[in-house]
């Protein structure tokens, strides 16, 4: 199975400020149609989650342009510009390259 | 709009069973594939199965291979997922999401608690 670590487990940030998230997979997520299925997605508190970006770097509907996505092969990373006061939550990474779908463990975003 | 609304949880004993159901609306559900994913309570996301269209191809998370059966009618536009041989390890909220270019709609879940 692929694992995806995440870090940092929480970010507390200023609001206006920047915001990063690490994911790094065990092994590499290009799949052989040379797609990479890395993907990120936002968990509000008490809320499902939603997704924010796919492959990578793709902006899914109506999601800010303040968050970013970019990466390759086995390191990826999520970007906020200037975090806003309904970005706290919690973020993951998923990989849906091979079977099982693997999420990383999650990182906390909170206002300092 | 793409609507995802889960049903089926409830309290159930080790060992017992649950039918959890997932209607969709909003889009050509027969065109998608189909994934669950539970989360136990103050934990992260875990993908437990994925359907493709036509039934095709169909996985499971390991833990829950063999008690575990995933299903679809599309002609009523219906998630399943039967649970059997409930454990307390599988205690989580479970949803369906819709599978496109990543799991992009997700509904709002449905708790499953499995204690005697």
């Amino acid at each position: 199975d692929i694992v995806m670590t995440q870090t940092p487990l929480s970010s507390p940030v200023t609001l206006g400020q920047p915001a990063s998230i690490s994911c790094r997979s065990s092994q590499s997520l290009v799949h052989t149609d040379g797609n990479t299925y890395l993907s990120w997605l936002q968990q509000r508190p008490g809320q499902p989650p939603r997704l924010l970006i796919y492959q990578i770097s793709n902006r899914f509907s109506g999601v800010p342009d303040r968050f970013s996505g970019s990466g390759a092969g086995t390191d990826f990373t999520l970007k906020i510009s200037r975090v806003e006061a309904e970005d706290v939550g919690v973020y993951y990474c998923l990989q849906a390259t091979q079977f099982p779908l693997t999420f990383g463990g999650g990182t906390k975003v909170e206002i300092k | 709009e793409v609507q995802l609304v889960e049903s089926g949880g409830g309290l159930v004993q080790p060992g017992g069973s649950l039918r959890l159901s997932c209607a969709a609306s909003g889009f050509t559900f027969s065109s998608y594939g189909m994934n669950w994913v539970r989360q136990a309570p103050g934990k992260g996301l875990e993908w437990v199965s994925f359907i493709g269209i036509s039934s095709t191809p169909i996985s499971y998370v390991d833990s829950v291979k063999g008690r575990f059966t995933i299903s679809r009618d599309d002609a009523n536009n219906s998630l399943y997922l039967q649970m059997n041989s409930l454990r307390a390890e599988d205690t989580a909220v479970y949803y369906c999401a819709r599978e496109s270019v990543a799991s992009d709609y997700w509904g709002q879940g449905t708790l499953v608690t499995v204690s005697s």
